[in-house]
């Protein structure tokens, strides 16, 4: 199957610091990739929408300034937590589509904020 | 609304068969995936539905009822590997936002 490839795997930072966390297609362009959030016990819960060269759309009760998403290009997609607080820790996981019937997960990316 | 039910919990036997439920409502309606998950792991891709019916791939199945809003995953030869979390997943937009359901913890016991 396709893969997908997330950076980093895991990362603590200080509070009120900004977080990237990368995400690519590696062997096929992503028409559309999807982060979600997934809190401890929890199931995942979709953040966003990102298509290449246009704005992400976001769900319901995400912060599009506090969540900065870049789709610079059709294998690759940033999601970038500023001014991370504690309550941002969690498990964050994207994953890239070629079409509506396929998608495949990043092994997800773990952030602890002290 | 969107609400996707699965059971919170099973437990199984290795070498049996058990079988996941997944009821929907959503507001839109492309599909239904079911994953499974590893704690700390990410998900990975056990089946697509779109049509009613069932698909058969190896150890596991997948039932979808559109017109009843239900699916079913069905886990035969149950291994202690199957031991995970099962999601359920639902193509909400014409662009795959997937909506999940909680997820059904399995614990599969010797």
């Amino acid at each position: 199957g396709a893969v997908v490839s997330q950076h980093p795997s895991r990362v603590i930072c200080k509070s009120g610091t900004s977080v990237k966390i990368e995400c690519r297609s590696l062997d096929f362009q992503a028409t559309t990739m999807f982060w979600y959030r997934q809190f401890p016990k929890q199931s995942l819960m979709l953040m966003a929408t990102s298509n290449e060269g246009s704005k992400a759309t976001y769900e319901q009760g995400v912060e599009k300034d506090k969540f900065l998403i870049n789709h610079a290009s059709l294998t690759l997609s940033t999601l970038t937590v500023t001014s991370a607080h504690p309550e941002d820790s969690s498990f964050y996981i994207c994953s890239a589509t070629e079409g509506p019937e396929t998608q495949y997960f990043g092994p997800g990316t773990r952030l602890l904020v002290l | 609304g969107q609400n996707i039910d699965q059971p919170t919990e099973m437990t199984a036997t290795e070498g049996a068969i058990v079988q996941i439920n997944c009821t929907y409502q959503t507001s839109g309606f492309n599909g239904l995936f079911w994953y499974q998950q590893h704690a700390g792991e990410a998900p990975t891709f056990l089946s697509y539905n779109v049509l009613d019916g069932l698909e058969e791939k190896g150890r596991f199945s997948s039932f979808l009822s559109r017109s009843k809003g239900y699916s079913y995953l069905l886990l035969k030869e149950l291994q202690m590997k199957d031991s995970a979390s099962y999601l359920c997943a639902v193509i909400r937009g014409s662009q795959g936002n997937l909506i999940f359901g909680k997820g059904t913890k399995l614990s599969v016991k010797p």
